[in-house]
């Protein structure tokens, strides 16, 4: 069965000080990896697509790497706009479907 | 661009009743797609379509109906609404090429 878990449920931070947030998957040949950000009240927005291990992607203050069982979403020097919940899902090579994880929720404090 | 667009927004249902969640885009997008979201439980994706006059199901398509006779609309059908269908309601569309979802700024639906 195809999971996506992402860890940790929660995240507080200090404005600037970087982290990185975890998305583990299970899915029987990978078509894509994706990466979305949402704001309390609002319909997630598109972050990344990563296609196979060892790609890795760069906006702002955002990378999101990969590889063959995880992603990483890394924060630098995170800001107080920077908190949201960021969800992580996948999409298999058969198929039309997409399979999205519970979020990581992020707070950054100034 | 209008993006995509939901309505309403907010919506109470008593046990039993019916109602259409409406969906729009305007970016000519070939695939659509129905998602609830409830705590602790993710998107899971309830119906979706690749193209005008096909849907399938996906996840968790109990309890609901879809229709796609145009490229633009995508309505979502509670037959008989229960409690278990309270909860926030995505969709979403994108071009099948792309992979990259657009989301509507959801409907929160209450049955009681």
């Amino acid at each position: 069965e195809d999971q996506v878990t992402q860890s940790p449920e929660a995240l507080r931070l200090q404005e600037g000080e970087s982290s990185s947030l975890n998305c583990s998957y299970t899915v029987s040949g990978l078509r894509g990896l994706f990466w979305y950000r949402q704001d309390p009240g609002k319909g997630p927005e598109f972050l990344f697509t990563l296609y196979s291990a060892g790609e890795e992607k760069e906006k702002e203050r955002l990378k999101a790497t990969l590889t063959k069982k995880e992603s990483f979403l890394h924060i630098t020097a995170p800001k107080p706009e920077d908190s949201a919940t960021y969800l992580c899902a996948v999409r298999r090579n058969t198929g039309n479907q997409f399979y999205f994880g519970t979020g990581t929720s992020l707070t950054v404090i100034p | 661009n209008a993006g995509v667009t939901q309505t309403p927004k907010f919506q109470v249902l008593k046990t039993g009743q019916s109602m259409t969640l409406q969906c729009a885009q305007d970016m000519n997008h070939e695939y659509m797609s129905w998602y609830r979201q409830d705590p602790g439980m993710g998107l899971r994706l309830i119906h979706y379509s690749v193209g005008a006059g096909i849907t399938d199901q996906g996840e968790v398509p109990n309890g609901y109906n879809v229709s796609r006779s145009t490229t633009e609309d995508f309505p979502l059908r509670l037959l008989s609404a229960a409690p278990s269908q309270t909860s926030v309601y995505f969709c979403a569309s994108m071009r099948s090429s792309s992979y990259e979802q657009y989301f509507g700024p959801g409907t929160r639906l209450t049955v009681t």
